[in-house]
């Protein structure tokens, strides 16, 4: 069991380049996260998918697009990079469909530089 | 506002001498307290969940406990590996607010 991968590990980019972050889980979990965690800021919410077919705007969406493309995978876009959005990127999923907040587990993250 | 806090922002402790950890929280319906430890260069790590005031979890040397305003992490006879940032997140309907986190050094 990998539990949730992420590639990949690094990225440097110039302003203005696109990317796709992509995450991976092998849990069987129905909702998926994508977090950004910058120094001071804590953990932000960008994007979650509640279940497979679904997604929905966390707390910083702006400058970025999410694809869920199966129960497995989550991607997370970058069309126009800004400096702004050099960060270290996490994904994380949950079991979800229930009422009771679940346990969130994490990948190892995507550190991105926009130069 | 939905918010949670926690103090200090970083603690130094010698080894084998105990602490605790604060993380308080403004939460409207508290539905669950998480505590997660995440060491340089990695994801966040699940420690515990909390559900109810009054709740305890203990995992090695680490016990997390909850009232109705915050939660602590209390960390007896640390030693060097304890040494990590530990960070707490409640819940928001179907999502978690994260704290800036408590940077650990356990010094032997």
């Amino acid at each position: 069991n990998a539990g949730v991968t992420q590639t990949p590990k690094f990225q440097v980019l110039k302003t203005g380049q696109s990317m796709t972050l992509q995450c991976a889980q092998d849990m069987n979990h129905n909702s998926m996260y994508w977090y950004r965690q910058d120094p001071g800021m804590g953990l932000r919410l960008i994007y979650y998918s509640a279940s497979e077919g679904t997604t929905d705007k966390g707390e910083v969406p702006n400058g970025y697009n999410v694809s869920r493309l199966n129960k497995r995978e989550f991607s997370l876009r970058l069309e126009s990079a800004a400096p702004s959005q050099t960060s270290v990127y996490f994904c994380a999923s949950s079991v979800g469909l229930t009422v009771i907040q679940e346990t969130q587990y994490f990948g190892p993250g995507t550190r991105l530089l926009v130069l | 506002e939905d918010q949670v806090t926690q103090s200090p922002e970083a603690l130094r402790l010698q080894e084998g001498e105990s602490s605790s950890l604060n993380c308080s929280y403004t939460v409207s319906g508290l539905r669950g307290l998480f505590w997660y430890r995440q060491d340089p260069g990695k994801g966040p790590e699940f420690l515990f969940t909390l559900y109810s005031a009054g709740e305890e979890k203990e995992k090695e040397r680490l016990k997390a406990t909850l009232t109705k305003k915050e939660s602590f992490l209390h960390i007896t006879a640390p030693k060097p590996e304890d040494s990590a940032t530990y960070l707490c997140a409640t819940d928001n309907t179907d999502k978690l607010i994260f704290g800036t986190g408590t940077r650990l050094q356990v010094f032997p």
